[in-house]
């Protein structure tokens, strides 16, 4: 039930594009993106509901392709606060979210 | 308003122990739900509480139990403490649980196991 994430790991140059993918085996109702920071808590970033609601932060964007049950995570003009481990988080048919393993993000100077 | 706190923030512990970690949600929150993080397994999910009902439980041992008190505060113990339960544990809130609702984590229990 873990959703999976690519790729593990990316390394940027500030102002660089990337893009987080999240899938899942089985029908999603939603679909949550979080950021830790080491040694922080998880920090909600954004929200996508089946049927095409979204909730979250003004300068992240996400996809959510309900058929093929897999979300993207959209981070552009990256900045040296965006490094840290993004992770995605499935809600199913049941009120219990899995995490996928994280993605870690490295922006660089 | 407060946000979720977990004590204590380190723990250390031998084998063959137990331990009880607690969780305080933001005020107004009664669901609390339990994740443990490992390097490269990302958040295992352990158990969600609602109105002092546990509803989910993850794939870990029965080593493994949690409850909620009327005050929506949570705790979990392991008992008979492995090499392996080393982690950090952290806790997450959220007003009903609801599948649209944002989580609101804690710092985290850090616990290892000698």
């Amino acid at each position: 039930q873990q959703p999976v994430q690519s790729p593990q790991a990316v390394i940027l140059r500030e102002g660089e594009d990337a893009v987080i993918n999240c899938s899942s085996s089985k029908a999603l109702y939603s679909v949550h993106w979080y950021r830790q920071k080491h040694g922080e808590a998880p920090v909600f970033l954004m929200i996508l509901l089946k049927g095409g609601e979204q909730k979250g932060h003004e300068k992240i964007s996400a996809s959510f392709n309900e058929k093929k049950q897999q979300s993207s995570l959209y981070l552009t003009a990256s900045q040296l606060s965006y490094s840290g481990t993004y992770f995605c988080g499935t809600y199913h048919n049941n009120n219990d979210m899995r995490f996928g393993a994280g993605t870690r993000l490295t922006v660089k100077p | 308003k407060a946000g979720v706190t977990q004590t204590p923030r380190y723990l250390i512990k031998t084998r063959g122990q137990q331990v009880t970690l607690s969780c305080s949600p933001i005020s107004g929150h009664r669901s609390v739900s339990w994740y443990q993080q490992t390097p490269g397994q990302g958040l295992q999910f352990l158990f969600e509480y609602f109105s002092e009902t546990q509803r989910n439980k993850g794939n870990f041992p029965g080593r493994f139990s949690g409850r909620q008190f009327s005050n929506s505060r949570s705790e979990m113990n392991v008992s008979t403490l492995e090499l392996g339960d080393s982690a950090l544990y952290l806790c997450a809130s959220s007003h009903q649980g609801d599948r649209g609702e944002k989580l609101f984590f804690g710092s985290g229990t850090q616990l290892s196991v000698l």
